[in-house]
């Protein structure tokens, strides 16, 4: 039980394209999802808080125009990173916190890789 | 939110228990503290999570002391897969349960 699934798993993409990433939680419903970004060598950074029927809460320094969050269902949150640059280049992890049982825990996707050229 | 910290990295001989401690000295009173590991390139795993009690599942136990200032992960029986990065995060529903990751400490299991 528990499973988020990410799509796609990596993606390489020219300079000032749009890209999309779908999160979704395969056996559970999940009113908050979160998103997080990981640098090489580095600890996951937690860009954004997503609820299900609203906006998405940002962290300092992370712009809300560039990283679109939409939560439309209890099963979907998809990141859109708009005009991608080569410094956007990073691993995008997933989270779903389970409306069920365990509320107070949250599991993740298996993240994506995105490669901006 | 609560500060963290764990050794940065450890060693442990395969089949052997594999004891990760960390100090969360501020947490606060209605702070879980979760575990996660992360195996190189891929997404964290949930591993356990206590609020004032031990806790046991299949992976793990968990030891959190009476002050709950610190707790230690213990995983029974180490095996080569568990090699990965163990992370100790104090979390809140006042953030939503959001998790700040440390650096974590780097477990190698050795044959």
């Amino acid at each position: 039980g528990a499973v988020v699934s990410q799509h796609p798993s990596w993606v390489i993409c020219k300079s000032g394209t749009s890209v999309k990433i779908e999160c979704r939680s395969l056996d559970f419903q999940a009113t908050t999802m979160f998103w997080y970004r990981q640098f090489p060598k580095q600890s996951l950074m937690l860009m954004a808080t997503s609820n299900e029927g609203s906006k998405a809460t940002y962290e300092q320094g992370v712009e809300k125009d560039k990283f679109l969050i939409n939560h439309a269902s209890l099963t979907l949150s998809t990141l859109t990173v708009t005009s991608a640059h080569p410094e956007d280049s990073s691993f995008y992890i997933c989270s779903a916190r389970d409306n069920g049982r365990n509320q107070e825990t949250q599991y993740f996707g298996p993240g994506t890789r995105l490669l901006v050229l | 939110d609560a500060k963290t910290t764990q050794p940065t990295s450890m060693d442990c001989a395969e089949g052997r228990a594999a004891n990760l401690p960390c100090n969360h000295s501020t947490i606060s009173g209605n702070e879980y503290v979760y575990w996660y590991r992360q195996i190189h390139s891929q997404g964290p795993q949930y591993i356990i999570h206590g609020l004032k009690n031990n806790e046991t599942n299949e992976m793990a136990s968990l030891i959190i002391t009476e002050d709950r200032k610190s707790s230690t992960l213990i995983l029974p029986h180490a095996t080569l897969r568990d090699t990965a990065v163990y992370y100790c995060i104090p979390s809140n529903s006042n953030s939503g349960y959001a998790l700040n990751f440390g650096k974590g400490t780097s477990l190698l299991v050795t044959p």
